[in-house]
């Protein structure tokens, strides 16, 4: 059974500190992304990765980093230097060639008191 | 600058009805178009997609328009099932450069009225 899978569901964590969101994907995908969900406005693209050990900023990468070391990983770090973490985070992958949509994970909703 | 822009933040179909999604773009270069459905707390969900060389794809009572002139495209969804009410988001892609990056619209909320 084939998907994309992101835990925790939900995750709370302390001002200042460094939190890492999980996803992972067995449908052999090339391609992997993260997004950033706030209430009431778009996805807005943190970082995504086209082949492993090779990834690039999104339109909001500050505060962020991630490591692509294997296909079916691409895990994201929360840094204490994003000033606005609290969000819903959505990974997605895609296969490789022109016309392929995204597929997306469920999701984990971090929150930072 | 939003490149993608779902102008329409809310919008209420009686059942059976028909549902106009609208989204417009700026930047010509999109050349792939895809329409995605989310629940609260869910990841979105793919409807239905359209490359630039076409004007219109169907699926089931999901279809997709685009009008490059325009720089727009629509979804119709026909008919309206309660069940569809979500948000749905439009997203655009520069596909045939490589870039394999998609910007997404805000989105718009659809209820659909039983």
């Amino acid at each position: 059974d084939g998907g994309i899978t992101q835990s925790p569901k939900y995750l709370f964590r302390k001002e200042g500190q460094n939190v890492t969101l999980s996803c992972e994907q067995n449908l052999n995908h090339d391609a992997m992304y993260w997004y950033r969900q706030d209430p009431g406005q778009g996805l807005r693209l943190i970082y995504y990765s086209q082949i492993v050990n090779d990834f690039q900023k999104g339109d909001i990468a500050e505060g962020y980093s991630v490591s692509r070391e294997k296909k079916e990983s691409f895990p994201l770090t929360v840094t204490s230097a994003q000033k606005n973490p609290t969000a819903f985070y959505l990974c997605a992958s895609r296969a490789s060639g022109v016309w392929h949509e995204q597929f997306f994970g469920p999701g984990t909703r971090l929150t930072v008191l | 600058d939003q490149q993608v822009k779902q102008n329409s933040p809310s919008l209420s179909v009686q059942e059976g009805r028909i549902s106009i999604l609208n989204c417009d773009y700026t930047n010509s270069m999109f050349d792939y178009f895809l329409w995605y459905k989310k629940y609260p707390a869910e990841g979105p969900t793919f409807l239905i997609s359209i490359s630039s060389i076409k004007d219109k794809n169907e699926d089931g009572r999901f279809t997709v328009f685009l009008n490059k002139s325009a720089k727009h495209l629509s979804l119709h969804i026909v008919p309206s099932q309660p069940g569809d009410s979500a948000v749905y988001f439009c997203a655009a892609s520069e596909a045939t450069s490589g870039t394999y990056k998609y910007i997404f619209g805000t989105g718009t909320r659809l209820k659909v009225l039983a």
